[in-house]
């Protein structure tokens, strides 16, 4: 089984809509979490970090459910510069590894 | 700092050549990683390395590849011989040390495109 899976869309939303992400992970030892985008033909960047609470940066928005143990990204108000993939990484208490999901792909439509 | 550097952007080599990637991490970053990109598989972890010593290669798909750290400024992934299903984008990262719920962004080169015909 995958460290880390997500589904890879692709998702393709008007510009305006609210969109979001799931991504499930496989070690219940997983320690911190993040959302890194990956523009076409670039390398991938920090989005931003998910915190047990919950947190919000603007119109992104990040949650953690240890429980189901599936981490989320919502983008609320969505613009043409918001198309990319978007790859959610897990890392375990154990190491140092950061552990990639195969990424999302997002297309916001004029 | 200019970040993680990676040489060459691109390759282009015939199957059965002898491949070398190059990284330098970003200075004071203990933690290097080598990945490699293709659509079917999205990101895929080869190697680490913490202070210059290997820690996991299990990602390595096969002895043809072998990675290198001399010193903490320098890695090397090397394909001998390279074969057309090896092509696809290898990005290097680097990292300071996780510590609790520190945020320790991997910060990823440009990455060297391969193409092996």
């Amino acid at each position: 089984r995958k460290e880390v899976e997500q589904d890879p869309g692709p998702f393709n939303v008007p510009e305006g809509a609210t969109v979001a992400f799931n991504c499930t992970y496989s070690n219940s030892a997983s320690q911190s979490f993040f959302w890194y985008r990956q523009d076409c033909r670039k390398e991938p960047k920090l989005l931003m970090s998910v915190y047990s609470s919950g947190n919000e940066d603007g119109r992104f928005t990040a949650q953690l459910n240890r429980a189901s143990q599936y981490i989320s990204l919502l983008i609320r108000d969505s613009k043409l510069s918001d198309s990319a993939t978007y790859l959610c990484v897990v890392i375990h208490n154990t190491g140092n590894q950061f552990y990639f999901g195969t990424g999302t792909s997002l297309t916001v439509i004029p | 700092d200019a970040g993680v550097i990676q040489s060459p952007r691109h390759e282009v080599t015939e199957m059965g050549q002898e491949v070398t990637l190059r990284c330098k991490p970003i200075s004071g970053h203990d933690y290097l990683f080598w990945y490699r990109q293709t659509m079917m598989r999205g990101l895929e972890l080869l190697i680490y390395f913490n202070n210059n010593v290997p820690i996991d290669d299990s990602g390595m798909p096969e002895d043809r590849f072998s990675a290198k750290m001399p010193n903490a400024s320098f890695s090397t992934l090397k394909i001998q011989p390279s074969e057309p299903r090896d092509s696809a984008v290898y990005f290097c990262a680097s990292t300071p040390t996780v510590r609790d719920r520190g945020i320790a962004e991997a910060f990823f080169g440009q990455g060297t495109r391969l193409t092996v015909v």
